[in-house]
């Protein structure tokens, strides 16, 4: 069963406008939640985190959002780039066990131009 | 440049053929993983080191072993590999455990054990 869920395996999005990527979680001993951004042929990148203290982090144009009864973060991107386009992995990690992080499955974005 | 390099990037294998597939970080980092990605599933941790000498399993360490003898490699070996291990695989590092500090991921492994 996958404690992180990201339901939405693609988003389209136009130049300009608000992305929006959500992510789910089940194990209510995460405290610590991260993003990383893919592209195709190589390996992932660091892109924003958040500890459970907090609701929300902003890093530029990305945003990140807690909200812990619901067991819900998303990733707001404003504005969208084209070279926004890849595969947003959500993941998260029990701080005191922070050895292991556990992702989700990914989101595509695709900002159209 | 600070970097993970990963080898070889692609490999096209028979079932039962040992493999290793090395991993090399020249950031002097403390902590390394392995990931195997698969549609549908993300990323998920085979192994992990915090340090030389010290490995542990992670989610999916069934089918490989690792170790860490220098501070800078962390092979992944693959003693007797099967169809199910058909996937792409990422090495990290990070100075510290993931979650304290940022991973930086090698480019990718793709193997294909026919």
């Amino acid at each position: 069963d996958q404690q992180v869920k990201q339901n939405s395996p693609s988003l389209s999005v136009q130049e300009g406008r608000i992305s929006i990527l959500n992510c789910d979680y089940t194990n209510s001993m995460f405290d610590y939640f991260l993003w990383y951004k893919k592209y195709p042929a190589e390996g992932p990148t660091f892109l924003i985190s958040i500890s459970s203290i907090k609701d929300k982090n902003e890093d530029g144009r990305f945003t990140v959002f807690l909200n812990k009864s619901a067991k819900h973060l998303s990733l707001h991107i404003v504005p969208s780039q084209p070279g926004d386009s890849a595969v947003y992995f959500c993941a998260a990690s029990e701080v005191e066990y922070g050895n292991k992080l556990v992702f989700g499955a990914g989101t595509i974005l695709r900002v159209k131009s | 440049e600070a970097q993970v390099t990963q080898n070889p990037r692609y490999l096209i294998t028979v079932t039962g053929k040992k493999l290793t597939v090395t991993c090399s970080q020249n950031m002097n980092h403390e902590y390394m993983s392995w990931y195997r990605q698969d549609p549908g599933l993300g990323l998920r941790q085979i192994y992990y080191s915090m340090n030389v000498e010290v490995t542990d399993k992670g989610d999916v360490p069934e089918g490989y072993k690792v170790s860490r003898k220098e501070k800078r490699n962390f092979p992944l070996i693959l003693e007797s590999p099967s169809p199910n291990q058909t996937s792409l695989y990422f090495c990290a590092s990070s100075s510290m455990g993931p979650t304290n500090q940022p991973q930086h991921f090698g480019d990718g492994t793709r193997l294909s054990i026919l």
